[in-house]
């Protein structure tokens, strides 16, 4: 029942790893997202897809990867962790072009690198 | 260029009091789309409220109104009589363009907390 349902909730790991995190909406948006929030609840955009393609990548590192198999479907997969990458990450879906249609936000996938 | 300003980092409030928690944007777009959105202790983000540049008409939900201002570049949102359930982070939002919903820049967030 779940719109947007990010997985895994929590992940602890350690630096230099490689990690993913899932993202999968029942919406039937076009549109997917990640968004990152740091320790000061600074809430950033990182990449945009719609229907599959990128459409918005801002300054992120490039040991970040978004991966979109489907228009369902946002993953994100992070090589070489480092401790700045501790943060929640948010992925989110919207229609754009429709009338009051806000970003729909999953709950979270709060990581921390250690 | 901050995008979106919430001045007042942190707010606490005495439960039945009234609050207001203020946002000011920045825009050159004709067409925008400003949001707040309600992020509680168990830290998921919850939508509010969505409203588009031409339509300055105020907007009352329950206990949860919202005054834009396109003179003053404003779009301030109150609560009225707070209730411990309203303590949590408010992010104002905007959007640019005529799609509605690409890249939100949210401001920095306000922490509200009402002492029961």
């Amino acid at each position: 029942d779940t719109a947007v349902s990010q997985t895994p909730k929590y992940l602890v790991t350690q630096m230099g790893n490689d990690k993913s995190i899932k993202c999968e909406q029942n919406l039937g948006h076009d549109t997917m997202y990640w968004y990152k929030q740091d320790s000061k609840k600074f809430l950033k955009i990182m990449f945009s897809y719609n229907n599959k393609e990128l459409i918005i990548n801002e300054t992120v590192p490039n040991r970040f990867s978004p991966k979109s198999p489907d228009k369902a479907h946002l993953n994100l997969h992070i090589n070489s962790l480092e401790l700045g990458d501790s943060a929640v990450y948010f992925c989110a879906s919207s229609q754009p072009g429709t009338v009051n249609s806000p970003l729909h936000f999953g709950n979270g996938t709060r990581l921390t690198v250690t | 260029a901050q995008k979106v300003t919430q001045a007042q980092t942190e707010i606490s409030v005495v439960e039945k009091e009234d609050v207001t928690l203020d946002c000011v944007y920045e825009t050159r777009d004709t067409t925008y789309y400003l949001f707040w959105y309600k992020q509680p202790p168990s830290g998921e983000l919850v939508f509010l409220i969505r409203r588009n540049s031409f339509d300055e008409q105020n907007e009352i939900s329950g206990r949860y109104s919202w005054n834009f201002q396109k003179s003053t570049s404003s779009f301030n949102f109150t609560i009225t009589a707070s209730q411990v359930v309203d303590s949590a982070v408010y992010f104002c939002a905007l959007s640019e363009g005529e799609t509605g919903a690409n890249n939100l820049f949210f401001g920095t967030g306000t922490r509200l907390t009402v002492i029961p």
